[in-house]
């Protein structure tokens, strides 16, 4: 089973900067099969990012992925007070099981 | 509009069984596969099973924790994915999420709150 390690657990910025999310896998993803999710108090997860760098329908493009084999990157270029939430990456490479990260919790500084 | 709606949660004993259902609207339901995800409280994401679309046989997979007690079903006339969970035990404790897709999970449900407790 693929373990997914999130970094950092929580980081803590202001509207207006730059996010990096890092998710790094215990083994390589097989042909970047990775996803990012945002979820928000009280509500459902939603998908932001698949195959690594891929935006979901309705994503807005302050939002992208990067990365490959073990290390995966989420970036938000420029942050709106409605992104602060927790992310969550997704491996699909090898499934089943799907694996998901630990969450990284992004808080308004 | 796709949409995803569970029911069926709520306080059970251990021990005993509880069946949850995944009411879809917006797309053509037998086309898909469909995926449970449960959070328990103030946690990740833990993806519980799926099951794949009778074009792919209507298999299902199950994550090692429920293997042997869950069961996933669907009822393609209904637009209805069904989680059967037997000898619940506190740790199943959760929010569990219904899903379209076995790889990538979009739409989510609301989830629906199961609470396992004496």
């Amino acid at each position: 089973e693929i373990v997914l390690t999130q970094s950092p657990g929580t980081l803590s910025l202001s509207p207006g900067e730059r996010a990096t999310l890092s998710c790094r896998a215990s083994q390589s993803v097989s042909s970047s099969y990775l996803a990012w999710y945002q979820q928000k108090p009280g509500q459902a997860p939603r998908l932001l990012i698949y195959g690594a760098s891929s935006r979901a329908t309705g994503i807005p493009d302050r939002f992208s992925g990067s990365g490959s084999g073990t290390d995966f990157t989420l970036t938000i270029s420029r942050l709106e007070p409605e992104d602060f939430a927790v992310y969550y990456c997704q491996q699909y490479g090898s499934s089943p099981p799907n694996t998901f990260g630990q969450g990284t919790r992004l808080e308004i500084k | 509009e796709v949409q995803l709606v569970e029911s069926g949660g709520g306080l059970v004993q251990p021990g005993r069984s509880l069946r949850l259902s995944c009411t879809a609207s917006g797309f053509t339901f037998g086309d898909y596969a469909m995926s449970w995800v449960r959070q328990a409280p103030g946690k990740g994401l833990e993806w519980v099973g799926f099951i794949r679309s009778k074009a792919y046989g209507g298999t299902t997979e199950y994550a090692a924790s429920v293997k042997g007690r869950f069961t996933i079903s669907r009822d393609d006339s209904k637009s209805i994915a069904y989680l059967q969970m037997n000898s619940l035990k506190t740790e199943d404790t959760a929010v569990y999420y219904c899903t379209r897709g076995l790889a990538v999970f979009d739409p989510w449900g609301q989830g629906t709150l199961v609470t396992v407790s004496s």
